[in-house]
């Protein structure tokens, strides 16, 4: 497996601001993702974080509102722009050594007011 | 697109008794089913998987079957424990999918002492 840390762990935030997250891994690993759980849901994939070029976004996510930076094999950033209440989720990052495993990070709650 | 239904979305059960969570998905070329626990404030672990070369696999008291031509998965848990009581979450991943999963609603297991 893989040991995954995520900061903040949780924040309250007013809408129109914006909040950068953090994933970092304890090693090198091919593939990182981030999710988005909103409140008692399933986990719903925003992107892939591709190092050294742009991410992947699934339909429905689009760069502006979640900007996504991994500069290295091991830490990647997501950040949600330009908050409103309907942003208030868990945002998960999930990492995949080999071709099938992925593990998943704490998770970040965030709360929009 | 893959899409993975879960059932039932509660289940309750005696302490000791077994539980039966079950998922069907909807892409033949999917290779790769994974279960997932989720705990109240922290992120999905991943417990248990199976590849589609395998029917069955086994982890303690945990189980994952795994029906091919149904398209058709199940997590078993045998003599069930309070600390099993948590969200459960199936996914699924198609070979040609770049390793992302698509994941189940979730069943929220209750193991009453």
């Amino acid at each position: 497996s893989a040991v995954i840390s995520q900061k903040p762990s949780r924040d309250i935030c007013q809408r129109g601001t914006s909040l950068t997250i953090q994933c970092q891994v304890d090693s090198q690993v091919t593939m990182m993702f981030w999710y988005r759980q909103q409140p008692g849901q399933s986990l719903t994939l925003i992107a892939t974080a591709n190092q050294g070029s742009e991410a992947t976004y699934e339909s429905g996510f689009v760069i502006d509102k979640f900007p996504i930076s991994r500069p290295n094999l091991t830490f990647s950033t997501l950040t949600v722009s330009n908050m409103s209440p309907e942003d208030s989720s868990i945002y998960l990052c999930s990492v995949g050594r080999s071709s099938y495993e992925q593990y998943f990070g704490p998770g970040t709650r965030l709360t929009v007011t | 697109g893959e899409n993975v239904e879960q059932h039932p979305s509660t289940l309750s059960v005696q302490e000791g008794d077994s539980a039966v969570i079950k998922c069907t998905y909807s892409d033949s070329a999917s290779n790769y089913f994974p279960w997932y626990k989720q705990e109240l404030g922290k992120g999905p672990q991943l417990i248990i998987d199976i590849r589609s070369n395998v029917g069955e696999k086994k982890d303690q008291r945990i189980a994952v079957t795994l029906n091919k031509t149904a398209k058709h998965f199940s997590l078993h848990i045998t003599e069930t424990q309070p600390e099993d009581s948590a969200v459960y979450f199936c996914a699924a991943r198609s070979s040609g999918s770049a390793r992302q999963l698509t994941f189940g609603s979730g069943t929220q297991l209750t193991v009453l002492p």
